[in-house]
């Protein structure tokens, strides 16, 4: 069975500091990792995924995100949070090995950044 | 060009009663995904469709079904509403399959039951 996890629901930043969002996965096979952002009003987005290849993979706005598969962990990264980051972030898993896997969320993360 | 179309955007209902959702997809996107996102148990697989076939289910009971038609647009029912069924309902397109990359999601119709 697959599972994924994020630890934190919500996380506080200033802006112009890093931020990080924490995601850890369970899949029997290989796993395609992906991040979504939900903005208010604004509906869901897909932001990057993870297939193969390089363990950092860089998505739209500045956000990228490194694969660890020794640490099962997919965590979400920005150099320098905006005000405009603030929004939902989700997490969602794949069996890749699966043409028939399903894709599960995470519990999402609410993310602020303050002026 | 046209984003996802989702109608009705808010719908009321009361236990028992059935409803029906539908989605337009973005011109030239054959595969169709539903989504349901509730407070409690988050952001949830419902089904995915390609030419007109159900390529993949999630874990929801049978009262969830839906379909696709020819010209890419789908619909999903959900039959003896209850309370647990209130939820906004997503529904995303992409040319084809499993690719999360190339899917767009729409506004979602946001469905109360009483």
């Amino acid at each position: 069975a697959q599972s994924v996890a994020q630890p934190e629901d919500q996380v506080n930043v200033a802006e112009g500091n890093p931020l990080t969002v924490k995601c850890t996965y369970s899949v029997s096979g290989n796993p395609y990792l992906f991040w979504y952002v939900q903005y208010p009003n604004r509906g869901l987005q897909f932001l990057l995924k993870y297939i193969t290849g390089d363990n950092l993979v860089k998505g739209s706005y500045g956000f990228e995100a490194e694969f660890n598969k020794s640490q099962t962990s997919f965590h979400l990264k920005k150099p320098s949070a905006l005000v405009s980051d603030s929004a939902l972030y989700f997490c969602a898993v794949r069996d890749g090995g699966s043409s028939a896997s399903k894709i599960i969320f995470g519990s999402g993360t609410r993310l602020s950044i303050r002026p | 060009k046209a984003g996802v179309t989702q109608t009705p955007r808010y719908l009321i209902k009361t236990r028992g009663q059935q409803v029906t959702l539908s989605c337009s997809p973005i011109s030239g996107h054959r595969s169709v995904s539903w989504y349901q996102q509730t407070p409690g148990q988050g952001l949830q697989f419902l089904f995915e469709y390609f030419s007109e076939t159900q390529r993949n289910k999630g874990n929801f009971p049978g009262r969830f079904s839906g379909r696709q038609f020819s010209n890419s647009r789908s619909e999903m029912n959900v039959s003896t509403l209850e309370l647990g069924d209130s939820a906004l309902y997503l529904c995303a397109s992409s040319p084809f399959p499993g690719q999360q990359e190339t899917q767009y999601f729409g506004p979602g119709t946001r469905l109360l039951v009483l």
